[in-house]
């Protein structure tokens, strides 16, 4: 049983370069997320979504998109790159029932440097 | 909109005594509640969680209080040990705000020798 499964472990981009950070989960969650934690600021909400083809933005969406065209998949994509979004990226998915969420688990994360 | 904070970003506590960790919440509407340990390197960890309609869960070594009234939830650990070092969040979440699910920056628990 994988949970959540973060690809790539690590990454370096050049300034306006683009990438998709992928997160897959096998525990057929309804809702998945994609935070950002940084030194000091604990995890920031960037983009959740609460089922396949929705999506929603979190606290700090600036500079980021999302799909969720698979259940078991959310990607979060940087159009153009820049060096504020030097972090380190986590994905979480929660299951959904009776309004509450439940089972909400951690992938291992993506170390981003934007250089 | 949702804030989530600790009282103290560091803890050190010596090996074998109890820690208390303490969470405050400011969003009335929050009515789940996780605590997450996160060692170097690695995400986040569920450790236990607690729901609004109970003030006080219990898991292995580890017991969360809740206190609505004050919006205020305390993570205890007992018998402190030193794997038990590691940065410790709190979450919370609210059914009726969309389930987005929002953290505390962490308080960092040390276990002296």
């Amino acid at each position: 049983n994988a949970g959540v499964t973060q690809t790539p472990k690590f990454r370096v981009l050049k300034t306006g370069q683009s990438m998709t950070l992928l997160c897959a989960q096998d525990m057929n969650h309804e809702y998945m997320y994609w935070y950002r934690q940084d030194p000091g600021m604990g995890l920031r909400l960037i983009h959740y979504s609460v089922g396949e083809g929705t999506t929603a933005k979190g606290e700090v969406p600036d500079g980021y998109n999302v799909s969720r065209l698979k259940k078991q998949n959310f990607l979060l994509g940087l159009e153009s790159a820049a060096p504020s979004q030097t972090s380190v990226y986590f994905c979480a998915s929660a299951g959904f029932r009776d309004r509450y969420l439940y089972g909400y688990t951690f992938g291992s994360g993506t170390r981003l440097t934007v250089v | 909109g949702e804030s989530v904070g600790l009282h103290l970003p560091t803890l050190s506590v010596q090996e074998g005594d109890n820690s208390i960790i303490n969470c405050a919440y400011s969003n009335s509407a929050s009515d789940y509640f996780i605590w997450y340990k996160q060692e170097s390197g690695k995400g986040p960890q569920f450790i236990i969680d607690i729901r609004s309609n109970m003030d006080k869960r219990q898991g292995q070594r580890v017991t969360v209080l809740l206190n609505k009234t004050v919006k205020h939830l305390s993570l205890q650990i007992a018998a402190t040990q030193p794997g038990d070092s590691a940065v410790y969040f709190c979450a919370a979440d609210s059914r009726y705000n969309n389930n987005d699910m929002r953290f505390g920056a962490g308080t960092r628990l040390t276990v002296k020798p």
